[in-house]
């Protein structure tokens, strides 16, 4: 069965330094994992994804991540975080289902 | 272009009673999807639809629960005899190409807002 785990609820880092956003998933097969943001009162909008090429992936507004198949993560990860980034944030797993995880959302501190 | 657009954004409604979410997806897109999403979780999938094939219902949560896509384009989700647990926030999405092991990016409507009193 698959799953996908984001290990933080919330995620506060201060502008200008680099964000890290957890993501673990198990799946039975070689699964396709997506991070879409969520703006407040906004519809949720992908940011990047990975489907078995590069497992460094880079995506819109200086966000990446990295496929690791033998630690089952895809942490998603910008490194200097800006106030417009403040949002919520979604890895979704997807082979046989779409999953999403829960949720992280981040804070921005001046 | 015009993107995912969802009506009504907000929908307020007495237990018991039936209601109809209607998604206009993206002109072109082949697959269209509906998610539920409760505060503080993320989106749950409910169904899917391949043109007006309905491909997978096997997250809508009992037979209260309906969707169709009778054109092929604009799609309803029904709920019927609404129960206080219904309440949240129902999601459309749309994506070009059709879903299969390697699903697409999907463009996300704004979402209709449920309270059921």
């Amino acid at each position: 069965a698959q799953s996908v785990t984001q290990l933080d609820s919330h995620v506060s880092v201060s502008e200008g330094t680099p964000v890290l956003l957890r993501c673990n998933y198990s799946s039975s097969y070689s699964p396709s994992l997506f991070w879409y943001v969520q703006h407040p009162n906004k519809g949720l909008q992908l940011l990047l994804k990975y489907t078995s090429a590069a497992t460094l992936v880079k995506g819109i507004n200086g966000f990446e991540a990295e496929f690791k198949k033998s630690e089952t993560s895809f942490h998603l990860t910008k490194p200097s975080a800006h106030m417009s980034d403040a949002a919520e944030y979604f890895c979704v797993v997807t082979d046989d289902k779409i999953i999403f995880g829960k949720g992280t959302r981040l804070h921005i501190l001046p | 272009g015009a993107g995912v657009s969802q009506s009504p954004r907000y929908k307020v409604t007495k237990r018991g009673q039936d209601v109809a979410l209607r998604c206009d997806p993206i002109s072109g897109h082949v697959s269209l999807y509906w998610y539920r999403q409760a505060l503080g979780q993320g989106p749950e999938f409910l169904t899917y639809f391949n043109y007006e094939a309905q491909q997978d219902k096997s997250g809508l949560p009992n037979d209260r629960f309906s969707a169709e896509r009778p054109e092929g384009s604009i799609s309803t989700l029904t709920i019927q005899r609404t129960e206080q647990r219904d309440s949240a926030m129902y999601r459309c999405a749309s994506s070009l190409t059709s879903g299969g092991r390697s699903y697409n990016e999907q463009f996300f409507g704004p979402g209709t807002r449920l309270t059921v009193l």
